[in-house]
């Protein structure tokens, strides 16, 4: 059972516009939530996070959204840019005491093409 | 420093073969993970260590077997395995042991059994 889901495997935007990901789950325990972004034969970059006690985070071009009663999180990129072309990935984690706490699930991915 | 070094990049051996990947960082930080990734699926958990110490085992068949000489230094040695172990083997590593998550990933390696 997928705990993260990303459910658009690709998404093209033109430069210069918005591009928005989006990412459900479904483990209530989950409670800091992460994108990753990952360029072909690289490992996966930290992009920004968000604990669940806020509904948004802001870094630069880069605003995370959480909406805890809907289990949804989204990434806003603006502008986008050529260089955004990538894989991202939205990863949960459950900051609670025991093993779990340790544990970082990702979903699948979805393939940002940024068009000049 | 803020890299994640694993050699080596590109690993190709045989179902009798023992080999080892190395993942190496020097930032300081305590925690250090290996991860497997198939191709177009997220990186699955395989190993944390926590201040060199294994603290997480995802019930890893014994043909993976993880080894944390110093707190710089993860090692993943391989035998006996399958075609179905190829895949990229990512090493990580956090600033935290308890995890929110923000981990540092090497660039990979990229594993093929024969």
């Amino acid at each position: 059972d997928q705990q993260v889901k990303q459910n658009s495997p690709s998404l093209s935007v033109q430069e210069g516009r918005i591009s928005i990901l989006n990412c459900d789950y479904t483990n209530s325990m989950f409670d800091y939530f992460l994108w990753y972004k990952k360029y072909p034969a690289e490992g996966p970059t930290f992009l920004i996070s968000i604990s669940s006690i806020k509904d948004k985070n802001e870094d630069g071009r880069f605003t995370v959204f959480l909406n805890k009663s809907a289990k949804h999180l989204s990434l806003h990129i603006v502008p986008s840019q050529p260089g955004d072309s990538a894989v991202y990935f939205c990863a949960a984690s459950a900051t609670g005491s025991g093993a779990g706490s340790y544990q970082l699930t990702f979903g699948k991915g979805t393939k940002l093409s940024v068009i000049p | 420093d803020t890299e994640v070094t694993q050699t080596p990049k590109h690993l190709v051996m045989g179902m009798t073969n023992k080999k080892s990947l190395k993942c190496e960082q020097h930032m300081g930080h305590r925690a250090m993970y290996w991860y497997k990734q198939k191709a177009k699926k997220p990186p699955e958990l395989m190993f944390v260590y926590s201040y060199e110490k294994l603290s997480i085992n995802e019930s890893v068949p014994s043909r993976f077997s993880p080894e944390c000489p110093n707190s710089s230094l993860l090692n993943l040695h391989l035998h006996a395995l399958q075609p179905e172990d190829s895949a990229l083997y990512l090493c990580a590593s956090s600033p935290r042991t308890r995890n929110t998550g923000e981990l540092f990933f090497g660039e990979g390696s990229r594993l093929t059994v024969l």
